[in-house]
């Protein structure tokens, strides 16, 4: 399967611990996004890159929260001393290149206890 | 900020009835997308439109990119009970280096066997 690839699928934490999500784009996308999603509403932006260049954050990306892109291929979105309002799905998606459809992972559901 | 409002918020209909679902936006974009999430899952998309007054097919579903730019609609025939879901537009400004996609709340979508 070529599609974009997110780990873990489900994450329970105890509040106050860092958790860390991985996302694997599709091979060829030079773009990757990051939202989040919470019950009965549509994803929410949080951030986004392209290649390795982290290009743009949201304001509900708060100061506990880091994402990378190291290499310009798979990411990681860290969450410090995690709070419960942090409980969410969290999505990755990648487009080819700008302008072009976002395919989305089947993202990490986070819950916080 | 963009901000995207869908309507109906919920639908229940019968096996075989067709189905029309809106969206408008307080600003304009340059691409719409159709997306449908089943539960536990990543969105997944059913249609791209990037021109105004532009209307797609993809099988069942038939959607249109709105004259103003402000708005788009998704049909779908002859509804069957796989149709269930939850389906959020979405709207993508394409900028130079800004093109994140800003989703709607969602339609719920039941189908009564």
């Amino acid at each position: 399967d070529t599609g974009v690839s997110q780990n873990p699928r489900h994450k329970i934490t105890k509040r106050g611990q860092n958790v860390t999500f991985r996302c694997d784009p599709i091979s060829e996308h030079n773009r990757l996004y990051w939202y989040r999603q919470t019950l009965g509403q549509g994803p929410e932006f949080l951030t986004y890159f392209q290649n390795e260049a982290q290009l743009e954050k949201s304001r509900l990306l708060s100061d506990r929260f880091s994402a990378e892109r190291p290499k310009g291929s798979f990411s990681t979105l860290e969450i410090q001393r995690t709070e419960q309002g942090d409980s969410a799905m969290y999505l990755c998606a990648s487009s080819l290149l700008s302008g072009s459809e976002a395919f989305f992972g089947q993202g990490t559901r986070l819950t916080v206890v | 900020g963009q901000q995207l409002n869908q309507s109906p918020q919920s639908m229940f209909i019968q096996e075989g009835e067709d189905v029309s679902m809106n969206c408008t936006s307080s600003s304009i974009f340059n691409t719409w997308l159709w997306y449908k999430q089943d539960p536990g899952e990543g969105p997944v998309l059913l249609i791209a439109l990037y021109k105004a007054g532009e209307l797609t097919s993809n099988g069942r579903l038939t959607a249109q990119f709105g004259i103003t730019r402000k708005d788009s609609f998704l049909n779908i025939s002859a509804s069957i009970p796989s149709d269930v879901g939850i389906y959020f537009c979405a709207g993508q400004l394409l900028l130079t280096s800004y093109d994140k996609v800003i989703f709607g709340p969602g339609t719920s979508l039941s189908v009564i066997p």
